[in-house]
C-alpha cells in the first residue's frame, strides 16, 4: 500500500529564516506528489504538484519542492518564511494505474513561526 | 469562480443517529472525493464519485456511504453514528478525476458526536 512519511510533527522557524519540510513516499512506478497547506478551521490549499519533468517545481506563496526519485523524497522549501506561513503542511501521493485513486496523505507537519 | 462548498459547516449529533453532509464542487468539475480528518488517524480517503458512480473506496465500514447527482453535487451519509466518527469531513473536487489531477478542497464539515 502506498504511504507517505513526514518525519517532523512540529517545526519552529524564525521569521525570515529558510524552511525545509521533509516528505518521503513509498515506492511507486509513477508517483504524483502534492503539497497542501491547512490553516486552522479551513480546508486544504494546494501549494504545488509534481507529475513528471523538471524535478524542481515552483508553487504558490514562494514555495518550491524537489523530487528525488533515488531518495523517494519530495521536500518542500521556502527561502524566507513569513508569520502568515504558520499552518499545517501535508504531503500527499497517488500513483498511475487508471481512475482517480484517493490521495494518501502524510500525518502533517505543524509549522510555528517565531517573531 | 466559486470554490468547493460544503454544508453545513458544523454538526452535533448523538450516537446512533445518522447524518448527511453535502458538497457542491467547483463548476465544471465532475469528480468528487471525500476524506475524513481526525487527530489520531490524520487524513483518510473515504470514496470518490465520477459521473454519479462510485469509482473508488477507502477502507471504511459500510455505515459510510455517498452518492453523486447529475449536477455533480455529492452527499455523504453516515448511519448509526459512533463517537469515533467525530471528525472534520472534507470534500474535494477535480476536473475529470484523472489520476494526478489536483484536487480542490472545501473548508469541511466539523461533525461532533455526543
Amino acid at each position: 500500500a502506498q504511504s507517505v512519511t513526514q518525519p517532523d510533527i512540529h517545526i519552529t522557524v524564525s521569521e525570515g529564516a529558510s524552511l525545509e519540510l521533509r516528505c518521503n513516499y513509498s515506492y511507486g512506478a509513477t508517483p504524483y506528489l502534492f503539497w497542501y497547506v491547512q490553516s486552522p478551521g479551513q480546508g486544504l490549499q494546494l501549494l504545488l504538484k509534481y507529475f513528471s519533468g523538471d524535478t524542481l517545481v515552483q508553487g504558490i506563496k514562494g514555495f518550491e519542492a524537489e523530487f528525488k526519485r533515488s531518495q523517494s523524497s519530495f521536500n518542500l522549501r521556502k527561502p524566507s518564511v513569513h508569520w502568515s506561513d504558520a499552518a499545517e503542511y501535508f504531503c500527499a501521493v497517488t500513483y498511475s494505474g487508471g481512475g482517480a485513486d484517493g490521495l494518501t496523505f502524510g500525518k502533517g507537519t505543524h509549522l510555528i513561526i517565531q517573531p | 469562480k466559486a470554490g468547493v462548498t460544503q454544508t453545513p459547516r458544523y454538526l452535533i449529533k448523538t450516537r446512533g443517529q445518522q447524518v448527511t453532509l453535502s458538497c457542491s464542487p467547483i463548476s465544471g468539475h465532475r469528480s468528487v472525493s471525500w476524506y475524513q480528518q481526525t487527530p489520531g488517524q490524520g487524513l483518510q480517503f473515504l470514496f470518490e464519485y465520477f459521473s454519479e458512480t462510485q469509482r473508488n473506496k477507502g477502507n471504511f465500514p459500510g455505515r459510510f456511504s455517498g452518492r453523486q447527482f447529475s449536477n455533480s453535487r455529492s452527499e455523504m451519509n453516515v448511519s448509526t453514528l459512533e463517537l469515533g466518527d467525530s471528525a472534520l469531513y472534507l470534500c474535494a473536487s477535480s476536473l475529470a478525476g484523472r489520476v494526478g489531477q489536483p484536487q480542490h478542497f472545501g473548508d469541511g464539515t466539523r461533525l461532533s458526536i455526543l
